[in-house]
């Protein structure tokens, strides 16, 4: 079955550290999104990618970057990990190429990641 | 600032109720609109979209959008103590097709 999975499922570092989460999907869909998720605030976008060679800006990217070099991969990173860092991070696909409104989101099962 | 608003609750029903959850959304101009369910330390899943003006039947759920007045709810009729969870409103915006959530209402289905 296709499915959505990410790496690691929890994880503590330090300040500082470069941390890279992990998100793979065997869907075959060409959008990928990346958000954070605080109590109080929902899930805020981090990054997003509508393709390979695609990588765009959220509404919460300072201190993260993406890349995107297949249709199945979009690893997190945080350059320099902030203890405001410290968040659950979900993963999650959809399939439009044009990245139709109507589009489901099919989410991974989330990283919890602490930054002391 | 796009914005989607939900009551954080959290809303109790006794078992067989109808439980009802309220979203207001800031840009007129949105399209779509979901509705996805969160139990606790797991991830989002859909339950249902919507994007004509109406209701939308589906089992027990039914949701209903009102774009004149920027308003989208969720009905779960006989609520069941396994509808207990975190509910997420979400709306696609104009011209991005990126989807903005609210932060959520907490259920509580009493047995």
């Amino acid at each position: 079955d296709a499915e959505i999975t990410q790496s690691p499922r929890h994880k503590i570092t330090e300040t500082g550290r470069q941390v890279t989460l992990a998100c793979h999907q065997t869907w075959n869909h060409n959008n990928m999104f990346w958000y954070r998720q605080d109590l109080g605030h929902g899930l805020r976008l981090i990054h997003y990618s509508y393709g390979v060679q695609d990588t765009n800006k959220g509404e919460v990217s300072d201190g993260y970057s993406v890349s995107r070099s297949n249709t199945e991969d979009l690893p997190l990173t945080l350059e320099s990990a902030a203890s405001s860092q410290t968040s659950v991070y979900f993963c999650a696909s959809s399939e439009s190429p044009s990245g139709r409104s109507t589009d489901t989101q099919y989410f991974g099962p989330g990283t919890r990641l602490t930054v002391l | 600032q796009k914005e989607v608003e939900q009551n954080s609750g959290p809303l109790s029903v006794p078992e067989g109720a109808i439980a009802s959850l309220n979203c207001t959304y800031s840009d007129r101009g949105s399209q779509s609109f979901f509705w996805y369910r969160q139990y606790s330390g797991k991830s989002p899943e859909l339950i249902m979209f919507i994007y004509s003006n109406g209701d939308k039947e589906d089992g027990r759920f039914t949701a209903q959008l009102n774009k004149a007045s920027q308003y989208v709810s969720l009905l779960i009729r006989d609520s069941q103590p396994s509808d207990s969870a975190t509910y997420l409103c979400a709306v696609s915006l104009t011209g991005g097709f990126k989807t903005i959530f609210g932060a959520g209402t907490r259920l509580f289905v009493k047995a």
